[in-house]
């Protein structure tokens, strides 16, 4: 089974709206970290958010926000007001297990991405 | 200030050749990471080191040797490029942190480097 699932290949939102993107996630672990990057067209990965599983409110920064449904398995991004600068690939991506001597293993699982356009 | 480096940030190279892509991190963490992006946008681990020392060796072929002289730098070395090792390689760094049963930590990725073998 996949570990991250992005099922919006690509979306097309018109500015100024808000604009959710979807994740789900599948793991047995009850420490796992959920993270947004975003990558334009210029190529680099951006950290946006980081949700932990044991957090127990949503994360927000600035105009990004993390809907974490935990019994559902869902970790949604959420855009609001969105710019043409957002336009570029998201990648929902899960860290699982962390602490005690296991330092140096939290390797990022990442979903397959979704394309944003704003269109003006 | 760049948090994380790499060198170059394109490399175009016959097959069979051996190439190095430099990585240095400047926000003092501890744990430095190679991931692989393919031509489909696929991101995948490929090593990462914790204080010099290797911890994940994620199944990738024995022409890929990673090598940290010190915890601000690792290094990607590659023998006998072939056709297929054309991708984007990133490097990235974290500091994680482990208190009370919660932990944080975040990776802070480099530029990239793009690969292209002919």
């Amino acid at each position: 089974a996949q570990k991250i699932t992005q099922t919006q290949p690509g979306m097309f939102v018109q500015e100024k709206e808000a604009v959710t993107l979807d994740c789900t996630y599948d793991t047995s672990d009850p420490s796992y970290g959920l993270f947004w990057y975003k990558q334009p067209s210029s190529g680099e990965m951006i950290f946006l958010i980081y949700q932990g599983s044991y957090d127990q409110q949503n994360a927000t920064e600035g105009r990004y926000s993390l809907n974490f449904q935990k019994a559902r398995k869902s970790a949604n991004l959420v855009i609001s007001a969105s710019q043409l600068g957002d336009s570029a690939m998201y990648f929902c991506a899960m860290r699982e297990g962390l602490g005690g001597a296991n330092f140096g293993n939290e390797k990022l699982t990442f979903g397959t991405g979704t394309r944003l356009t704003i269109i003006p | 200030d760049t948090a994380v480096s790499q060198t170059p940030k394109y490399l175009v190279t016959q097959m069979g050749n051996d190439k190095s892509i430099k990585c240095e991190q400047n926000l003092g963490h501890d744990t430095m990471y190679w991931y692989k992006q393919d031509s489909k946008k696929f991101l995948k681990i490929m090593f990462s080191y914790n204080n010099k020392e290797l911890i994940i060796n994620e199944t990738v072929p024995n022409r890929f040797s990673p090598k940290s002289p010190d915890k601000a730098h690792l290094n990607l070395h590659i023998n006998s490029l072939e056709l297929g090792d054309s991708a984007v390689y990133f490097c990235a760094s974290s500091q994680a942190t482990w208190a009370g049963g919660a932990g944080t930590d975040t990776q802070y990725f480099g530029p990239g480097t793009r690969l292209t073998v002919l």
